[in-house]
Order: structure tokens, then C-alpha cells, then sequence
């Protein structure tokens, strides 16, 4: 079975772009959450999607925003993009929202912005 | 305070020996807990799962939980050079997943 993959591997962007990464789950897993990962803050929770609905969301901005669609694919956009949104990004899916039973999240290879 | 604490390292063992990984938390409402390891480059891959407190072994790991002092365990039995990674652990309480900052684990031949 095909793991999660997440496009494009690599971005550079200049501060003011915005940027949309994007994420495959793991076929008939239909959570997908997105996480930050900085070297000062960790990984960081930035929202979940289930069956197209946003159910969880962490502490960012509005300038980060995401969407899934009815395939369980996902993307994750940010506009107006700063220095500190350098980071690596990562997609997971599981098969339920987080929480439930049988929630083992699966973790893509992420995707590493880089802001200017 | 971070809800999840955890020495970020770097813990350096030479090949063979036991390596012994720990986090503590404050939030009672986690429920479920994870241990993931990332090589570099990577996304992080789960290693061992649990939700009760007590030990659980998958071949060389075993994970403890201790709920009451709020505190977790990744022990790896006679470790490799290929375990050299960050090992970071993870809860679940609340519906969201929350992560400790990483341990940085060298093993060297």
C-alpha cells in the first residue's frame, strides 16, 4: 500500500507569496492533519480534515488555512508568507479523526519551505 | 511550560547498548501514547503505541507509561548504528496529537 506523499518536496518563496502544499493519504484513510516542524518550536498541530470538515485546529494564524476534498486528498495554503513560516511541513492520515480507536497517524516525507 | 516536556540531547551510547528515552507531561486528559522516530529528511514513523499504563515490548523497544507521575519511556535494547535518529514523543487527549520537542539519539559502531 502506498504510503502518504506530499507535493512539492522543496518550495522557496519571497516574503508577501503564498504557497499551497499539497497531500495524498494513505488510500481509505480519510483524516488528514498538518503539522509545523521548526527546530526552536517542535512539531506543531496546525489543523485536521475528516470526511472534508475541519475538526481540530491549532494555535496559527489565519493566514494558514486548508482544505480536503471528497477523494481524502488535502492541501494546506499560507498567505502572506513571513521569515518564521520557514519550516517543514507534514501531512499525516489515519483512518479516523484523532481521538477514535484506531487513530494511528501516518506520517509524508513533508514538504521544507523555505521564506526569503 | 510546554504540556510535553522532553530533553532534546544529544544522547550518545555506544553500538549495543540499552538507550533510555523519556518525556513527562502535564495535561491529565492525554489519553493515548506514541513514540515516533524521524531520521533526517524524513517524516516521523510510529514506533509503539499505548494507552495504558505499564509496559509494552516490540522487539528491541519497550515503551512505559506511568500515569499517575505522568511520565513515559522509550527503552531500546541493544542498539544499532541505523537507530541514530530524533525520537519524539507524542499524546493524544483533547482529539489533537501533541508532540515533545525530541530526543537526538546518536549510537556509535
Amino acid at each position: 500500500k502506498a504510503g502518504v506523499t506530499q507535493t512539492p518536496r522543496y518550495l522557496i518563496k519571497t516574503r508577501g507569496q503564498q504557497v499551497t502544499l499539497s497531500c495524498s493519504p494513505i488510500s481509505g484513510h480519510r483524516s488528514v492533519s498538518w503539522y509545523q516542524q521548526t527546530p526552536g518550536q517542535g512539531l506543531q498541530f496546525l489543523f485536521e480534515y475528516f470526511s472534508e470538515t475541519q475538526r481540530n485546529k491549532g494555535n496559527f494564524p489565519g493566514r494558514f488555512s486548508g482544505r480536503q476534498f471528497s477523494n481524502s486528498r488535502s492541501e494546506m495554503n499560507v498567505s502572506t508568507l513571513e521569515l518564521g513560516d520557514s519550516a517543514l511541513y507534514l501531512c499525516a492520515s489515519s483512518l479516523v479523526v484523532t481521538g477514535g480507536a484506531a487513530d494511528t497517524q501516518y506520517f509524508g516525507p513533508g514538504t521544507r519551505l523555505t521564506v526569503l | 511550560q510546554k504540556e510535553v516536556e522532553q530533553d532534546p540531547g544529544p544522547l550518545s551510547v555506544p553500538e549495543g547498548a540499552i538507550v533510555s528515552l523519556n518525556c513527562t507531561y502535564s495535561n491529565s486528559a492525554f489519553q493515548y501514547f506514541m513514540w515516533y522516530r524521524q531520521y533526517s529528511r524524513k517524516g516521523p514513523e510510529l514506533l509503539m503505541y499505548t494507552y495504558s499504563s505499564g509496559n509494552k515490548e516490540d522487539g528491541r523497544f519497550t515503551a512505559q507509561v506511568d500515569k499517575s507521575s505522568k511520565y513515559i519511556s522509550l527503552f531500546i535494547r541493544d542498539s544499532q548504528p541505523s537507530d541514530s535518529a530524533t525520537y519524539l514523543c507524542a499524546m493524544i487527549g483533547g482529539n489533537k496529537l501533541t508532540f515533545g520537542g525530541g530526543t537526538r539519539v546518536l549510537v556509535k559502531p
